[in-house]
């Protein structure tokens, strides 16, 4: 069964407005991390947004949150206010805490920002 | 700049021929790692290493082998390329997490391989 489920390969957003992308995650572990990262045009892997499970709040880092759903395991990137510069893939990927040394990815959504 | 460096950042190599990538780390990250990444497929890890001297198999480890005879450097090895291998590779490392709230991988920026 797949860890990181990211459903949408490719996702339009007009400028300055938001976007939700999504992900569920498979883990029978109870103590798990969710992290989001970018991946512009040119290559390089960004953080962009860290999620523990025993944490009560979504997380915020600027214009980006995470929308942390624990029962459905979903944790969906929200981006606000969207600009030219994050059109990118957008990469979803877990950490348990149990086996602790790897991280699995989903596949990546595309993003594309419209002027 | 502090971070994890790649060599090379490009490579095309003939079936058959041997390669290695080195991955070299300045922030004394305890765990090092290789990922490939393929389109449609995000990334996928090939080996990791918790510690110098110690490596592992990830989910798709046939046909490469990894050594981390130092801290700061982890090197991936290619001995006979096969077309299959043809895909950009990450390495990236982390500290060892001592509580929940750590901060995910610090990535390279990648190498592009081509086996033709």
């Amino acid at each position: 069964a797949q860890k990181i489920t990211q459903t949408q390969p490719g996702m339009f957003v007009q400028e300055k407005e938001a976007v939700t992308l999504d992900c569920t995650y498979d883990t029978s572990d109870p103590s798990y991390g969710l992290f989001w990262y970018k991946q512009p045009s040119s290559g390089e892997m960004i953080f962009l947004i860290y999620q523990g499970s025993y944490d009560q709040q979504n997380a915020t880092e600027g214009r980006y949150s995470l929308n942390f759903q624990k029962a459905r395991k979903s944790a969906n990137l929200v981006i606000s206010a969207s600009q030219l510069g994050d059109s990118a893939m957008y990469f979803c990927a877990m950490r348990e805490m149990g086996t602790g040394n790897q991280f699995y990815f989903g596949t990546g959504t595309s993003l594309t920002v419209i002027p | 700049n502090a971070g994890v460096t790649q060599t090379p950042k490009f490579r095309v190599l003939k079936t058959g021929q041997s390669m290695t990538l080195l991955c070299a780390q300045d922030m004394n990250h305890e765990y090092m790692y290789w990922y490939r990444q393929d389109p449609g497929m995000g990334l996928r890890l090939i080996h990791y290493s918790v510690g110098e001297g110690t490596t592992a198999k990830g989910e798709v480890p046939d046909g490469y082998n990894v050594s981390r005879l130092k801290k700061q450097n982890f090197l991936l090895g290619l001995e006979s390329a096969a077309p299959s291998q043809t895909s950009v590779y990450f390495c990236a490392s982390r500290h060892l997490a001592t509580r929940q709230g750590d901060y995910g991988y610090t990535f390279g920026s990648g190498t592009r391989l081509t086996v033709v």
